[in-house]
This record gives structure tokens, sequence and C-alpha cells, in this order.
């Protein structure tokens, strides 16, 4: 069974720093993984979408690697500013086409 | 935002009642999802649609049951609430085929007493 991690639950940084967020999951046959934004009481926003055959995804300050044989991925956020403060959440696609979620990170970035 | 509403957005209810939760979408999109979401446990599928009549259990589906007699509605109905099935329920639509991305309605906080 699908299985997705996301270490650590939270993260507090000062604004200006880099980040990394980390996803892992236990079964590499994946169709995609996605990565979304959750404001508090609020829907789920669309990141980014890797898809399994490739490496990466960019889109403004936000860069996503994945590495499929190693269960890994890693959602990057340059020059982080309080905006960005939200929960992240990582899914994988499985083999059944349905999403597989992490827990998520709640990150918060610090004036 | 995909043109996604839920209702109702807040529901209080009790033990052994029947609620049906609405997830509407104004652009004819084939694929159409249900999720919870409780703390520590991420979003879990509960049912999906994949067309008028077409539909499919997840995960979770234990206690639900959906319905969709239109492409534009999908309904989730809890025969008989309990208080397990407190939680925030999300609609989701996937814009293309089910490999694309999905986009989120805004959530209904469903609370079983």
């Amino acid at each position: 069974k699908q299985e997705v991690t996301q270490i650590p639950a939270a993260l507090s940084v000062p604004e200006g720093e880099n980040l990394v967020l980390n996803c892992s999951f236990t079964d590499s046959a994946i169709y995609n993984l996605q990565w979304f934004r959750q404001d508090p009481g609020k829907g789920l926003t669309s990141l980014l979408l890797i898809q399994s055959s490739q490496r990466e995804q960019t889109s403004g300050r936000l860069n996503a690697s994945l590495d499929k044989s190693s269960g890994r991925s890693t959602l990057y956020i340059a020059a982080s500013q309080p905006g960005d403060s939200a929960t992240y959440l990582c899914a994988v696609l499985d083999s059944n086409y349905q999403l597989i979620w992490g827990a998520g990170t709640k990150l918060i970035i610090k004036p | 935002d995909a043109g996604i509403t839920q209702s109702p957005r807040h529901k209080v209810t009790e033990t052994g009642t029947p609620v049906t939760l609405r997830c509407h979408q104004t652009e004819n999109h084939r694929y159409m999802y249900w999720y919870r979401q409780d703390p520590g446990h991420g979003l879990r599928l509960i049912h999906y649609s994949y067309g008028v009549k077409d539909t499919d259990k997840g995960e979770v589906s234990d206690g639900y049951s959906v319905s969709r007699s239109k492409t534009e509605d999908f309904l989730l109905t809890l025969e008989s609430a309990t208080s397990s099935q407190t939680s925030v329920y999300f609609c989701a639509i996937s814009l293309g085929t089910d490999t694309d991305t999905q986009y989120f309605g805004p959530g209904t906080r469903l609370t079983v007493l």
C-alpha cells in the first residue's frame, strides 16, 4: 500500500531564506507527484505537477524535484516571503489513478 | 478557481441523521472527487466519478454513498452520520484526464454530535 510521508510536520524560518520541504513515498509505481498549498480554512491550490518521467518542474520561486527510484521529492522555495506561509502537501498519483496524500508541512515565514 | 462550489459550507448535525453534501461545477468536467481531511491524516479519497452515473469507491468509502445524475453535480451522502465522520470534506475536479492536476472546492466543515 502506498504511503506518503512529509517531514518535518512544521517549519519556521526567517524571511528571505531559501528552504526545502521533503516528501517520500513507498511505492515507485506512480504516474505523477503533485505539490499543493493550503491556506488556513481554505481549499487546496495546485503548485506543481511532476510526471513520473520527469526529474523536476519550476514555477517562479518554486522548484520541485522527483527521484522516483528512491521515492523522494523536494520542494525548494527561494527567497521566502511571509506570504509563503501555509501548509504544503504532496500527493502521488498511484497505479489505481488515485491521489495518495502526505499529512503536510506547516510552513511559517517570520518577517 | 475552476468554478467549484460546495454546499453547505458548515453543518452541525446529530448522530444517526442523514446528511447530503453537494459539489457543483460550472464547466462540465468529467472527473470529480470527494475527499475528507482530518488532522494527521492528510486527505483521503472517499468516492470519485468519471461521468454521469459512473462512480467508484476510494480508500475510505464505508458509510458514504455518492450520486451523479448530472455532469455538474456530485452529491455525497452520509446515510446515518456518526461522530467519526466529523471532518472537513473537499470536492475536487480534474480538468482533463484522471492523471491531470486536481482543483479543489472551498470545503465543507461537518460536525456530528
